[in-house]
């Protein structure tokens, strides 16, 4: 079963806008990581942010996470062409040692 | 190796025969992780090594599916006696840590099953 459900399923934006998209999980976590999967491509891992802490940056990448709703944000700032990509979720539970991803937000970048 | 190498990229099998799908991971990484990815959705655990030890096979669905990992590097995912629902893409995964998820997964570009 999956942990995870991100919200939208799928998002379509401008180059050059900004895209957010939202996680859910539900049960404690240790972790909460984001992976990229381009069309064909492997699942690539972009950064991961602790319980304990509440935002992270990595380049274009604002990841926020809201463990009193069991919630984060991932946010990609001026997004390119080649941020079109399915974006995943993946929780690490308390007490476990393997990542529940997500079903995954579709986000396509226009030119 | 420099990533996660699986192999082959692309099975096609007929029903009822078996396949083994197999994974090198990272040099040096203790964690070993298999997933089945179904269209449209996101990975789902299937097992789980440390070294040579399988931790946890509980998302393996049946029977039918094995894995080893006989000398703590590469491993081997197989299906025996093949169905159509076990048309997938089937992901390998390692990271350096003792399964504690302070790592993010290395993912290999997985290998594409069709049973037909």
């Amino acid at each position: 079963s999956q942990q995870g459900e991100e919200d939208p399923q799928a998002l379509s934006i401008q180059e050059g806008e900004n895209a957010t998209m939202n996680c859910s999980y539900k049960t404690s976590i240790n972790n909460l990581q984001w992976y990229r999967q381009n069309s064909g491509r492997g699942l690539v891992h972009l950064i991961l942010i602790r319980s304990n802490e509440r935002e992270k940056h990595s380049g274009r990448l604002r990841v926020t996470l809201d463990t009193s709703k069991k919630s984060s944000s991932l946010l990609i700032t001026a997004s390119r062409a080649a941020d079109t990509a399915s974006y995943f979720c993946a929780s690490l539970r308390s007490n476990d040692y393997k990542l529940s991803f997500g079903a995954g937000t579709t986000v396509t970048v226009r030119a | 190796g420099a990533g996660v190498s699986q192999s082959p990229r692309y099975k096609v099998t007929k029903r009822g025969q078996d396949v083994a799908l197999r994974c090198d991971p990272i040099s040096g990484h203790v964690s070993l992780y298999w997933y089945r990815q179904a269209l449209g959705q996101g990975p789902e655990f299937l097992t789980y090594f440390n070294y040579e030890a399988q931790q946890d096979k509980s998302g393996l669905p049946n029977d039918r599916f094995s894995a080893e990992r006989p000398e703590g590097s590469i491993s081997t995912l197989t299906i025996q006696r093949t169905e159509q629902r076990d048309s997938a893409m089937y992901r390998c995964a390692s990271s350096p840590g003792y399964g504690k998820g302070d790592y993010g997964y290395t993912f290999g570009s997985g290998t594409r099953l069709t049973v037909v």
